[in-house]
């Protein structure tokens, strides 16, 4: 079954410095992959998503991710954090018809 | 912005009490799905709903469980005799279809089981 894996539980940067969260997949059949983020007391909100065709998606808030299938990933970047990017992120990949299979989550910390 | 949104923000409850937690989808969607979050841990499925009957379910979601859409609006999800390891956040999702498309998230709503 289809499963993501996300390295790194918290993960630190300056105001301004690049942002990478990563994410693994596996997937015997080709993902759709989502990444999620979570602000404090709130639901998860849809940053972007990969279903077929361009490998390099866009998102909201400046965030983009690129699909490998190479290295099965689908790491998340931004080129500059800003104070209001702190918050948990969630990688996720389709499984079954409908259901998310959720990474564990990285914690970000935007440090001014 | 439509949202979907959840009540109660916090329920605790007894072991062995039953508990409803409930729901307010999106007006247009068509497939609801109930998630929770053990503290700590990871984000995981329990069921998806569409067209009145369950259309997926994990291991998790057993006898215990049930859901309902009792009205053209809300979405409920009930737990029959609350056990210790219940204790989580549940979030309620909607979308407008299956498959890949965006699935709205509420709150949450932390179920504490004493």
């Amino acid at each position: 079954a289809q499963s993501v894996t996300q390295l790194g539980s918290h993960v630190s940067v300056s105001e301004g410095a690049l942002v990478l969260l990563r994410c693994n997949y596996s997937s015997s059949v080709p993902p759709y992959l989502f990444w999620y983020v979570q602000y404090p007391n709130q639901g998860l909100q849809l940053l972007l998503k990969y279903t077929t065709g361009a490998t390099l998606v866009k998102g909201i808030n400046g965030f983009e991710a690129e699909f490998k299938k190479s290295e099965t990933s689908f790491h998340l970047t931004k080129p500059s954090a800003h104070m209001s990017d702190a918050a948990e992120y969630f990688c996720a990949v389709l499984r079954g018809a409908n259901n998310l299979f959720f990474g564990t989550g990285t914690r970000l910390t935007v440090i001014p | 912005e439509p949202e979907v949104t959840q009540t109660p923000s916090h329920q605790v409850t007894q072991m062995g009490q039953e508990v409803i937690l409930r729901c307010v989808p999106i007006s247009n969607h068509l497939y609801f799905y109930w998630y929770r979050q053990i503290l700590g841990q990871k984000v995981e499925f329990l069921v998806s709903f569409y067209n009145n009957e369950i259309s997926e379910k994990s291991e998790i979601f057993d006898d215990q469980f049930s859901v309902e859409r009792p009205d053209g609006s809300n979405f409920t999800l009930k737990i029959r005799s609350t056990k210790l390891e219940d204790s989580a956040m549940y979030f309620c999702a909607s979308s407008t279809s299956g498959g890949n498309n965006e699935q709205f998230f509420g709150p949450g709503t932390r179920l504490t089981v004493l």
